[in-house]
């Protein structure tokens, strides 16, 4: 168990929809990443806040969009839905004092299928 | 384009023997080059990682090399176990402009027992 809680674990719906995936990081992690994994792919990165900023922005399509809470859960939102965007998410964390090293905590992942 | 490179998409080693998995990059920035290793239904976890600045860095049975002039990575697993069998993705970090883990497309090591 990692530390890093993400909700749902698994997602169908359809095409044109709009779903919110869910991330809590480690206890005292303000750091919080978001990777989305395509079938048989690496994972690519997405976006990263932390304490409730945005620090660093990748390939992130502009149909999603993400937020930290001043709780520092984070949410990840994905609108539009294609049938491409079905893939893993998974979201992490890392500890202050690992910050840049790239030494991350990763959830379980929510796995998102679009029909 | 792919900055990290996983041309091997799988490993099959009997235990016991050594597992070489190996990574090549592209992007000289990087200065953190990490290993993670992924099990079916969990999320990647890291397994070992080096500094730009260091061309070796061992961990128990993993030891990880770097080889900057020929811009490759390799984790060498000694010896391997069964357990071990898992999709381990090479990683490298720019600390600078990118703050961003790059990702390879992993390797699925199965160790025969």
């Amino acid at each position: 168990d990692s530390g890093v809680t993400q909700t749902p674990k698994h997602l169908i719906t359809a095409t044109g929809q709009r779903v919110t995936l869910r991330c809590s990081p480690r206890s005292g992690d303000l750091s919080v990443y978001w990777y989305q994994q395509s079938l048989d792919q690496g994972l690519q990165f997405l976006i990263q806040y932390y304490n409730g900023e945005e620090r660093a922005k990748g390939n992130i399509l502009e149909r999603f969009s993400a937020q930290q809470f001043p709780d520092l859960h984070s949410e990840l939102n994905l609108s539009s839905l294609e049938l491409g965007d079905s893939a893993l998410y998974f979201c992490a964390s890392s500890p202050q004092e690992r910050e840049g090293t790239g030494e991350l905590f990763f959830g379980e992942g929510s796995r998102l299928t679009v029909l | 384009d792919q900055q990290v490179k996983q041309n091997s998409p799988s490993l099959s080693v009997q235990e016991g023997r050594i597992s070489i998995l190996n990574c090549d990059y592209t992007n000289s920035m990087f200065d953190y080059f990490l290993w993670y290793k992924k099990y079916p239904a969990e999320g990647p976890t890291f397994l070992i990682s080096i500094s730009s600045i260091k061309d070796k860095n061992e961990d128990g049975r993993f030891t990880v090399f770097l080889n900057k002039s020929a811009k490759h990575l390799s984790l060498h697993i000694v010896p391997s176990q069964p357990g071990d069998s898992a999709v381990y993705f090479c990683a490298a970090h720019d600390t600078g402009s990118a703050r961003q883990l790059t990702f390879g497309s992993g390797t699925q090591l199965t160790v025969l027992p």
